[in-house]
């Protein structure tokens, strides 16, 4: 299971973009990259996946460069809403995969 | 969107009880997952499930149990509840054929007096 790294906290103002970065250094082959969202006492919100270049939907983008040792979550023009923490995950369908795990996270705080 | 239910949602019991949180699923998913996870803190694997009748122990050791006796349901159970087991208690499932989408419950939050 490739592990990955974040920052830990990121501060940013309503209507500004916003873009977390996940390294994930070892990534393998057959290896997807998938970000959720977490308000408090609620349970994590699937948001994107994506294996290469640029996937994007109605609530983010994500941004895999070729070698895919990094990822970069966009979030356009957040609110305060978007006040939340936000995971990188990366793993695999195959080979019986079947663990979910979730690191520290980003807690993004959104200020008006 | 996804159908995953936890009961309760708040619990707040006193010390040496047993009590069982409830997981439903009505999607047919095969692995189910469960987290512990304190305010403000990581999630922590504690229990999964492939499909019926597997079980597997996670990351943080628990001292819980699981059940899985048919695919809509995977219930948690401690038989003797202690402080040190408060905590937020989430439940969760992953659609057969996808890589990481996991559906999430609301949550169960106990509270052992």
């Amino acid at each position: 299971l490739a592990k990955t790294t974040q920052p830990i906290s990121m501060d940013s103002y309503e209507g500004q973009e916003v873009n977390i970065t996940c390294s994930h250094n070892n990534i393998a082959t057959n290896d997807y990259i998938t970000w959720y969202q977490q308000f408090p006492s609620q349970g994590p919100r699937f948001i994107i996946q994506g294996y290469k270049t640029k996937v994007t939907n109605e609530v983010a983008s994500l941004f895999i460069p070729a070698d895919r040792k990094s990822s970069t979550l966009s979030l356009p023009r957040v609110s305060l809403s978007d006040t939340a923490v936000y995971y990188c995950l990366v793993g695999d369908r195959s080979s019986g995969y079947s663990t979910l795990t979730f690191g520290k996270g980003t807690m993004l705080l959104v200020s008006p | 969107e996804a159908d995953i239910y936890q009961t309760p949602r708040y619990l707040v019991i006193g010390t040496g009880k047993k009590i069982t949180l409830e997981c439903s699923q009505t999607m047919g998913h095969d692995k189910m997952y469960w987290y512990q996870q304190d305010p403000g803190m990581e999630l922590h694997l504690i229990h999964y499930s492939y499909g019926v009748n597997s079980t597997e122990k996670g990351d943080l050791s628990s001292e819980s149990t699981v059940s899985r006796i048919r695919t809509e349901h995977f219930p948690l159970t401690l038989e003797s509840a202690r402080p040190s087991h408060t905590s937020q208690y989430l439940c969760a499932s992953i659609p057969a054929g996808t890589v990481l989408e996991a559906f999430f419950g609301q949550g169960t939050r106990l509270t052992v007096v």
